[in-house]
């Protein structure tokens, strides 16, 4: 099955820093997410993305389908953007979304 | 308000028992997963069901079974063959079924402890 690799795995940022996170994967994708999980575990959607970028406040992401990864910037971090960053993709004939293993991110005030 | 609902929210269970995990949505979304979640880890897919009547395994299927009668509802029971239960699960919906994923919405989760 497809692989996905996040890096880092871990990040400290001082509020109001900026920071990118990366996601590849090995094969095409049909589907790609990033997700947020709160303390409390809930998963947030932050975008729906399988190719080209999009913006949303301070977040914003790209994916080049074509070199099989995608990045999501965070701008002016807040202390409320700590907690773990998913991004899960699907495969070009697939119908199931595969997770990688997470960023786990902390603001630090 | 549209969404996904699982309950409880927190469940004990002895050794040897079977659990049921629910899962409710009404927002019309045809596709419906199961995933699990241990500790500092990723998200691992156990079921999914694209259309009403139908499930097909995960990567981690076994010692769990799902049924799929009606199209709001997806329950996960969770049994004794179930080596090591105790994790956080969570269950997603996206509207598309059999022409892909779509974009996939979760619901808070239920953490299971197995004493």
């Amino acid at each position: 099955g497809i692989q996905v690799e996040q890096s880092p795995p871990d990040l400290i940022l001082q509020e109001g820093a900026n920071s990118t996170l990366r996601c590849n994967f090995s094969d095409s994708v049909n589907n790609l997410q990033w997700f947020h999980q709160n303390p409390w575990g809930q998963l947030i959607n932050l975008f729906y993305i399988p190719s080209g970028t999009k913006q949303n406040g301070r977040l914003s992401a790209t994916t080049v389908a074509t070199e099989r990864y995608s990045l999501l910037y965070i701008s002016s971090s807040q202390t409320t953007d700590s907690g773990v960053y998913f991004c899960a993709v699907s495969e070009a004939a697939g119908n199931k979304l595969t997770f990688g293993g997470g960023t786990r991110v902390l603001v630090k005030p | 308000d549209g969404g996904i609902t699982q309950s409880p929210k927190y469940l004990f269970r002895k050794e040897g028992q079977n659990v049921t995990l629910s899962c409710e949505q009404n927002l019309n979304h045809d596709a419906m997963y199961w995933y699990r979640q241990d500790p500092g880890q990723g998200l691992r897919l156990i079921y999914y069901s694209q259309i009403v009547n139908d499930f097909q395994k995960g990567d981690i299927a076994e010692g769990y079974s799902v049924s799929r009668e009606k199209k709001e509802s997806f329950p996960l029971t969770v049994t004794s063959a179930q080596k090591n239960p105790t994790a956080f699960y969570l269950c997603a919906s996206s509207i598309h079924g059999v022409r892909g994923t779509g974009e996939l919405f979760f619901g808070e989760g239920s953490r299971l402890t197995v004493l």
